[in-house]
């Protein structure tokens, strides 16, 4: 079975342009999460959708972040434009959602896209 | 607010040591879960252990234990007899809530583990 599948892997842009993130959660994950790690610093929740709907977008930075789930299967997340401390790592996760039973402990996590901003 | 704390930026431990890696954590809620994940230089982050707020026992898999103090608000992870393969990043990480589905994380800024030949 796959794993969850982030591309790029690395992004460098200029200051101002636009990058578009994309994560492939694992099949069948109702539930995928955005998270984000500054240099140096812990990694940050950014949202999270159940299918496609907007679940908690509670740690998005500001307006220049958009997150899309089209269909409830990949998402996009886009930075426009990209300044220079949106740079860091962006990890997508994803879980499924039960609704009897034992719940999945824990989420899957892509490798991560490296976005460097210049 | 919720907060992860780990103390030790790196660690250096001989093979087949055991190593503890330390994590305390601060919450009001009662129901969370403690995580700790694995993020080797590939950059994948690898779950390992899972604790529930109401689990009685420590969890365990394998060579990782999860040493949990709920008092201290601790929930160190131990590795036993470590391998050359255990060198990565670790990050301990906290759910509030046992809602089904919710996985929103608060993480701490990770331990630096090296293992030495």
């Amino acid at each position: 079975e796959a794993g969850v599948t982030q591309f790029p892997s690395h992004s460098v842009i200029e200051k101002g342009q636009t990058v578009t993130l994309r994560c492939d959660p694992i099949s069948g994950h109702d539930n995928l999460y955005w998270y984000r790690r500054v240099m140096g610093k812990e990694i940050k929740f950014l949202l999270h959708f159940v299918k496609e709907s907007k679940q908690d977008e509670s740690g998005m930075p500001n307006n220049r972040f958009l997150a899309e789930r089209t269909g409830g299967t990949y998402s996009t997340l886009k930075v426009q434009p990209a300044e220079l401390e949106d740079s860091g790592v962006y990890f997508c996760a994803s879980s499924p959602y039960r609704t009897t039973g034992a719940f999945l402990a824990e989420a899957f996590f892509g490798q991560g896209t490296r976005l460097t901003v210049v | 607010a919720q907060k992860i704390t780990q103390t030790q930026p790196g660690m250096f431990v001989q093979e087949k040591e055991a190593v503890t890696l330390d994590c305390t954590y601060d919450t009001s809620d009662p129901s969370y879960g403690l995580f700790w994940y694995k993020q080797p230089s590939s950059g994948e982050m690898i779950f390992l252990i899972y604790q529930g707020s109401y689990d009685q026992q420590n969890a365990t898999e394998g060579r990782y234990s999860l040493n949990f103090q709920k008092a201290r608000k601790s929930a160190n992870l131990v590795i036993s007899a470590s391998q050359l393969g255990d060198s990565a990043m670790y990050f301990c990480a906290m759910r509030e809530g046992l809602i089904q589905g919710a996985q929103k994380l608060v993480f701490g800024q990770g331990t630096r583990l090296t293992i030495n030949p």
